[in-house]
């Protein structure tokens, strides 16, 4: 069992709706929990981080974080054109070890004008 | 503008080539990264180096040496590669060695031929 899961995708959207992109986790210890966006040929980029269960909103992004489901989502809001990249869900164990963080495979997100 | 740069942008060597990857930082980090990404799939780590000592290696071949000359400096020292080691190699910075907030140089994009 992968200890990341993401949606496998690729998912597409319409400008302007909602993308919904989905990450489950298995070890239940996992404390921080991040997004990073990469834009194809390009490194990965650090859009959101989230410690405790709840909602987290930064400008069009939100993150939902339930630890008891263990699961981690991403909403953006009012979807663009540029937001198309592969989105990258990545869990950091207990102790917070460079080795403890796991990315899962990521989901390709198509924004459609 | 990346804070984590990274030369060269570009690579291309044979397997007898001797060759260096470098990433410099200047956010204060303290924590540097060495990260191999293959097409379409997630970054893996290599190395971790915590107040320039060496604190994770993840059983990498030996033809890949990493090195800290100091906090900002990163080095990859690269000899004897196979054409499997081709790849994008992603230098990352974090406050700390409590992984998961990284911040990605733009790579370097690497061919053996």
């Amino acid at each position: 069992q992968k200890e990341v899961e993401q949606n496998s995708g690729p998912l597409s959207v319409p400008e302007g709706a909602i993308a919904s992109l989905n990450c489950t986790y298995s070890d239940r210890g996992s404390q921080s929990f991040f997004w990073y966006r990469q834009y194809s040929g390009k490194s990965p980029e650090l859009i959101m981080s989230i410690y405790s269960n709840g909602d987290k909103e930064d400008g069009r992004f939100t993150a939902q974080l339930n630890k008891a489901s263990q699961y981690v989502s991403l909403l953006i809001r009012d979807s663009q054109p540029s937001d198309s990249a592969t989105y990258l869900c990545a869990v950091n164990g207990a102790k917070g070890s460079a080795r403890q963080l796991t990315f899962g495979s990521g989901t390709q997100l198509t924004v459609l004008p | 503008d990346t804070e984590v740069t990274q030369t060269p942008k570009h690579l291309v060597m044979g397997m007898t080539n001797k060759k260096s990857l470098k990433c410099e930082q200047h956010m204060g980090h303290r924590a540097m990264y060495w990260y191999k990404q293959k097409a379409k799939k997630p970054p893996e780590l290599m190395f971790v180096y915590s107040y320039e000592k060496l604190s994770i290696n993840e059983s990498v071949p030996s033809r890949f040496s990493p090195e800290c000359p100091n906090s900002s400096l990163l080095n990859l020292h690269l000899h004897a590669l196979q054409p499997e080691d081709s790849a994008l190699y992603l230098c990352a910075s974090s406050q700390d060695r409590v992984a998961g907030e990284l911040f990605f140089g733009e790579g370097s994009r690497l061919t053996v031929l």
